[in-house]
């Protein structure tokens, strides 16, 4: 059984471009969420996905989006990146939808530097 | 009311003794409330949970206390361990919801 794994795992873009995030869930597991994770704070939730539409979202503008594939993976696109989306990103999945009490299993995240 | 307190925010613990974090919410419809372990490079993975039918649950050495008229609860870590030094976030969640509202972190350190 693989865990969840995440690309790239650090990131360094300048104000006003656009990032791209990946993620594989584990296997046997439909439902993904990504978080924000700033320094020194807890996660923040952004949004989540199941089988291949947005299950549910968190307080982030329209420029955060995101995709998942068949296979379960998924994307987290952000535009326009501004100085505050410096953070880690963090992706989760879980084995069934929008049960808020299933254990999320997370991957390493990714390090994403707004310069 | 979506919001979870932790306290600390550090914490500073001799090898071998008790490592205490709390937590505290507003949202009473709140039915689950899990604790994270986090190290340094790593996502945050479960440790233990409880749901408010209980006032204690304890696996090894980490115990959760559950207040529900006070609406707090609080990690405890025994014997504490230089392996433990982590970041701990509580976090609460309902069977209904699809997202984990959590707390801001505590940063410990087991001194050996």
């Amino acid at each position: 059984e693989t865990g969840v794994t995440q690309s790239p795992t650090h990131l360094i873009k300048t104000r006003g471009q656009q990032v791209t995030l990946r993620c594989s869930s584990q296997s046997g597991h439909n439902t993904v969420s990504w978080y924000q994770q700033a320094l020194g704070q807890g996660p923040q939730f952004i949004f989540q996905y199941y089988r291949e539409e947005e299950n549910g979202r968190g307080n982030f503008p329209p420029r955060f989006s995101g995709l998942q594939f068949p296979n379960y993976s998924s994307e987290l696109n952000v535009n326009a990146l501004e100085l505050d989306d410096s953070a880690l990103y963090l992706c989760a999945s879980s084995p069934r939808q929008g049960i808020g009490t299933d254990t999320q299993y997370f991957g390493p995240g990714t390090r994403l530097t707004v310069l | 009311q979506q919001q979870v307190k932790q306290s600390p925010q550090s914490l500073i613990v001799q090898k071998g003794g008790i490592s205490i974090i709390n937590c505290a919410y507003e949202n009473t419809a709140f039915d689950y409330f899990p604790w994270y372990q986090q190290f340094p490079g790593k996502g945050p993975a479960l440790l233990i949970a409880i749901r408010p039918d209980v006032s204690e649950k304890k696996e090894g050495r980490f115990t959760i206390s559950f207040n529900k008229s006070a609406k707090q609860f609080s990690l405890h870590i025994m014997d504490s361990q230089p392996g433990d030094s982590a970041t701990y976030f509580c976090a609460a969640t309902m069977d209904s919801n699809y997202q984990l509202i959590w707390g801001a972190g505590t940063k410990l350190i087991i001194k050996p």
